[in-house]
């Protein structure tokens, strides 16, 4: 199957400072995807999403940057906030499909 | 709040015995889909409804299937329940024009239902 996966299992900040938060995809047929937050105990929560024509999108306090040539995308937070901590999914869907398929994820700490 | 309700919240079930989830997508949503996500995991792509049929499914067994009625809520069932279904099953609905990634959008989560198989 497709695979997703994530750089970083855990990433700890100091609240301000910026989060970077990273991960692969392996289809390169793969024209959608989304950034989900999942706090314990909740569904994930949509972050920003961007589609394969674009390499940048903003959103508030937060960015995704996607690089289509080695198949990578970032999830950029800026001034990370206590309320930022929770485990962090990027989804790609395949093209025609409309399937998602989840990495692993990168749990985020903030550090007060 | 997504508006994507899902229930029971949480059940136990012992092994080989049957279950059956239900979820409420969000209004004007008429595609569901369901995922699986096991503890320490991402979700898991089960299967997807689109007009009250099945139109993707990931690699999971024929034991788990499920419903869409013409209200677009949803069910998701699993025969012979193994100990790995122990998981929190994830409903999420959008709103499609194809049914296919022509026009895939943002997912609406619901809260899940946790699953525990003794």
């Amino acid at each position: 199957g497709e695979s997703v996966g994530l750089h970083l299992p855990t990433l700890s900040v100091q609240e301000g400072d910026n989060s970077i938060i990273n991960c692969a995809y392996s289809n390169s047929a793969s024209d959608y995807f989304i950034w989900y937050k999942q706090e314990s105990g909740k569904g994930p929560q949509f972050i920003i999403d961007i589609r394969s024509n674009m390499d940048k999108r903003q959103g508030q306090r937060v960015t995704v940057l996607l690089n289509k040539t080695v198949k990578h995308l970032s999830l950029q937070i800026a001034a990370t906030q206590p309320g930022d901590s929770a485990v962090y999914f990027c989804a790609e869907n395949l093209f025609l499909l409309n399937k998602f398929y989840f990495g692993s994820g990168t749990k985020l700490n903030v550090k007060p | 709040e997504t508006g994507v309700t899902q229930s029971p919240t949480h059940l136990i079930k012992t092994r080989g015995q049957q279950v059956t989830l239900r979820c409420s997508s969000q209004s004007g949503h008429n595609t569901v889909s369901w995922y699986q996500q096991a503890l320490g995991q991402g979700p898991q792509f089960i299967f997807q409804y689109y007009r009250e049929e099945e139109n993707g499914r990931g690699n999971f067994p024929p034991r788990f299937s499920g419903l869409q009625f013409p209200n677009y809520s949803s069910e998701l069932n699993v025969n012979a329940l193994e100990l790995d279904d122990s998981a929190l099953y994830l409903c999420a609905s959008t709103k499609t024009t194809t049914g296919t990634g022509l026009d895939a959008g943002e997912l609406f989560f619901g809260e899940g239902s946790r699953l525990t198989v003794l």
